[in-house]
This record gives C-alpha cells, sequence and structure tokens, in this order.
C-alpha cells in the first residue's frame, strides 16, 4: 500500500526550514528518501533502517518511528538547490530472501525562493 | 562512470508496436528494477530482479516482460503498446538485502510516447 506524504507542495524562501510527513498503514522494513529534479532520476537521499533511528546528510536530516509507521525529513537552512520533488519509498517487512521494490509516495513539491 | 545507463532516452512509437529499453549496472549489485513515472509523477515498481529470477510483479500487464540476459543487465520489453504506456521508465539496482545498504540508483530514464 502506498504511503501518505504531506504537505504535497511547499514554497519556502531560502534559509527557511520544512518538514515533509511519511506515513503507512503496514509494517514497514526500511524508509527511504529521494529528490527528483525536473527532468531527472530520483537521487537517494538517505535510507533509515531501524525504528527511532535519525539520520542527517548535511542540513537535511531524517526521523523514523517504526511503531508508528511513520518519517519525517526535515530540511534546515533550504538553500535553493533544494527544489525539487521529495519521494518517501517504504519496503515492506523483511520476508526472506531477495530484495522487494520501494512503493513510493506520491511526492512533495518543495519550491525554494531567493 | 555511468552506474545505471538506459537506452533509448527517448522513444516515440505508434499504437500496437513492440519496443524494448534496454539497462545496464556497472555497480556488481544483485537486484535491478523497473519502474514507471506517469504524467502525474507517480513512481511505482513494475519489476525487481535478483539473481535472474523474479522477485515481484506488480499487477502489470503481460504485454511487459522484463529479460534479464545476466546480473548486470536487465531490459524491459513491451508488446502492442497502447497509449496508456506513455511515461518515463526507470531501472534501478541496489545491493542485496541485508548486504548493509538497500540504496537504490537510478538510471537517467526513458521517456516513452505512444501516439
Amino acid at each position: 500500500q502506498q504511503p501518505v506524504q504531506s504537505p504535497q507542495a511547499v514554497i519556502l524562501r531560502e534559509g527557511e526550514d520544512a518538514v515533509i510527513n511519511c506515513s503507512s498503514s503496514k509494517a514497514l522494513y526500511s524508509v527511504h528518501w529521494y529528490r527528483q529534479k525536473h527532468g531527472e532520476a530520483p537521487v537517494f537521499l538517505m535510507i533509515l533502517l531501524k525504528g527511532g533511528e535519525q539520520k542527517g546528510h548535511e542540513k537535511i536530516s531524517a526521523s523514523f518511528n517504526e511503531k508508528k509507521q511513520q518519517s519525517s525529513l526535515y530540511l534546515t537552512a533550504s538553500q535553493l538547490s533544494y527544489s525539487g520533488t521529495y519521494f518517501c519509498g517504504t519496503e515492506k517487512g523483511y520476508s526472506g530472501g531477495g530484495a522487494d521494490g520501494l512503493t513510493f509516495g506520491k511526492g512533495t513539491h518543495l519550491i525554494i525562493q531567493p | 562512470d555511468t552506474a545505471v545507463s538506459q537506452t533509448p532516452k527517448y522513444l516515440v512509437t505508434q499504437m500496437g508496436n513492440d519496443k524494448s529499453i534496454k539497462c545496464e549496472q556497472n555497480l556488481g549489485h544483485d537486484t535491478m528494477y523497473w519502474y514507471k513515472q506517469d504524467s502525474k509523477k507517480f513512481l511505482k515498481i513494475m519489476f525487481s530482479y535478483n539473481n535472474k529470477e523474479l522477485i515481484i510483479n506488480e499487477t502489470v500487464p503481460n504485454r511487459f516482460s522484463p529479460k534479464s540476459p545476466d546480473k548486470a543487465h536487465l531490459n524491459l520489453h513491451i508488446n502492442s503498446l497502447e497509449l496508456g504506456d506513455s511515461a518515463v521508465y526507470f531501472c534501478a539496482s541496489s545491493p542485496r538485502r541485508g548486504s548493509g545498504s538497500n540504496e537504490q540508483f537510478f538510471g537517467p530514464g526513458t521517456r516513452l510516447t505512444v501516439l
């Protein structure tokens, strides 16, 4: 089942902060975050594998609450280069063997204005 | 050093034709995927292949068939193309689950337009 992302779109000024949420109705093995710029492929930002795990990447960090089946992506002091569509992708609980593909949310469009 | 490559980048064709999209990865990954991104930017998994075995097939019409001649290649063949097949198709690869990182590396995409 597709994870639900919110908000659908965000418009910020440079230097402002943003939070993008991702929730699932099913148990999760991991949560992935990707950013896609117009006309380009999705680019990996980070993966969260354990409940409660927080990871950071420059001024972009994320948390994963396994119990609540939710993840949030935090963008602080946003830069123009952060503009794009952010997708969370979820994997189902590990059932042994091989690897499943990702089920992506519908994306959050982030526009950073100077 | 392109990690995941796809050809062609653009594909314009008529309804009813058969076409193929090629994908190659040089990362040594065990698992490869095909995703479809529609006009609303919804990104949906179509297939995944692990060591040449199909793992999942997410209710994709059987007009779509993935073919993997070896671990580094996963081609997508589409028969009897329909207007609704117009989309951007992304190939991706990742290490086998349990390797410590399931990051997916995406190819540049193939924009398919069916007329």
